[in-house]
C-alpha cells in the first residue's frame, strides 16, 4: 500500500466541469505538495500546504491534517488543464509521492 | 530569471558508461533536489541538499550513483557504470521556503 494515495487514477471530464482530485496519506509529513506535469513532461509547482486552504486562479487545494487528507479542486475547467497531477507528502526535504492522476477536459 | 537549467536534455549512452547530468538552481534557493521518474516508478527522490551540504541522499538507488553540489549554483548527478534500468527522465528542482520550481529534466536513454 503506498503511503501517499490518490484517486481517482484516471478522470476525463466535460470543459466547464469542476473537478476534485483526492490525496490520502498515511506517513506523517510536514506539508503537502500538489504539482502539475503536462504531456511534454515538465514539471510545475502548484500548491504547498500544510493547513487550511489555498487558492490560485482556478485552482483550489484543501488538506485535513486530522484527516489526513487533501483535495485539489479545478473550478471552469478547460482543456489546457489535461495533464497527470501528482500530490506529495513532504517531511522536511523528503517527499513522498503519489502515482498521479491522469485529467483529461474534453472540449 | 531563467528557472532551473539542466543539461543536457536528452543523452543516449551506452551500457557500462560514465553519465553526467548537471542542474543550475535558481540563484537564492538554499534546497536542491534531484528525482528520478519511470513509468514504473513514478517520482522518486534520489537526493537533496541545502545550503550545498547533502542532508539524505537515502533515496539513492546504488552505490553506481553519486551527486554534488561543489557550490551554490552547480549540481551533478553521476551514474558510474550506467545500465540499462537507469533509463528514466530526471529532474532538478530547486526551492525557497514553499517556492518550488523544477526544471525541463534530462531524459536518459542507456542502451
Amino acid at each position: 500500500k503506498n503511503e501517499v494515495e490518490q484517486s481517482p487514477q484516471n478522470l476525463t471530464a466535460q470543459e466547464g466541469e469542476f473537478i476534485t482530485i483526492n490525496c490520502s496519506y498515511s506517513v506523517g509529513i510536514s506539508a503537502l505538495h500538489w504539482l502539475q506535469q503536462h504531456p511534454g513532461g515538465g514539471i510545475v509547482s502548484l500548491f504547498m500546504l500544510s493547513s487550511g486552504k489555498k487558492k490560485h486562479g482556478r485552482l483550489i487545494a484543501t488538506i485535513n491534517i486530522q484527516e489526513k487528507h487533501s483535495s485539489l479542486h479545478i473550478t471552469a475547467s478547460h482543456p489546457r488543464d489535461s495533464a497527470v497531477y501528482i500530490c506529495a507528502g513532504k517531511d522536511a526535504g523528503k517527499s513522498t509521492f503519489g502515482d498521479g492522476t491522469t485529467l483529461t477536459v474534453k472540449p | 530569471d531563467a528557472g532551473v537549467i539542466q543539461s543536457p536534455r536528452h543523452e543516449v549512452t551506452e551500457m557500462g558508461q560514465e553519465v553526467t547530468l548537471r542542474c543550475k538552481p535558481i540563484s537564492g534557493h538554499d534546497y536542491l533536489f534531484w528525482y528520478r521518474q519511470t513509468m514504473m516508478r513514478g517520482l522518486e527522490l534520489l537526493i537533496y541538499f541545502n545550503n550545498n551540504v547533502p542532508i539524505d541522499d537515502s533515496g539513492m538507488p546504488e552505490d553506481r550513483f553519486s551527486a554534488k553540489m561543489p557550490n551554490a549554483s552547480f549540481s551533478t548527478l553521476k551514474i558510474q557504470p550506467s545500465e540499462p534500468r537507469d533509463s528514466a527522465v530526471y529532474f532538478c528542482a530547486s526551492s525557497y521556503g514553499y517556492g518550488y520550481t523544477f526544471g525541463s529534466g534530462t531524459r536518459l536513454t542507456v542502451v
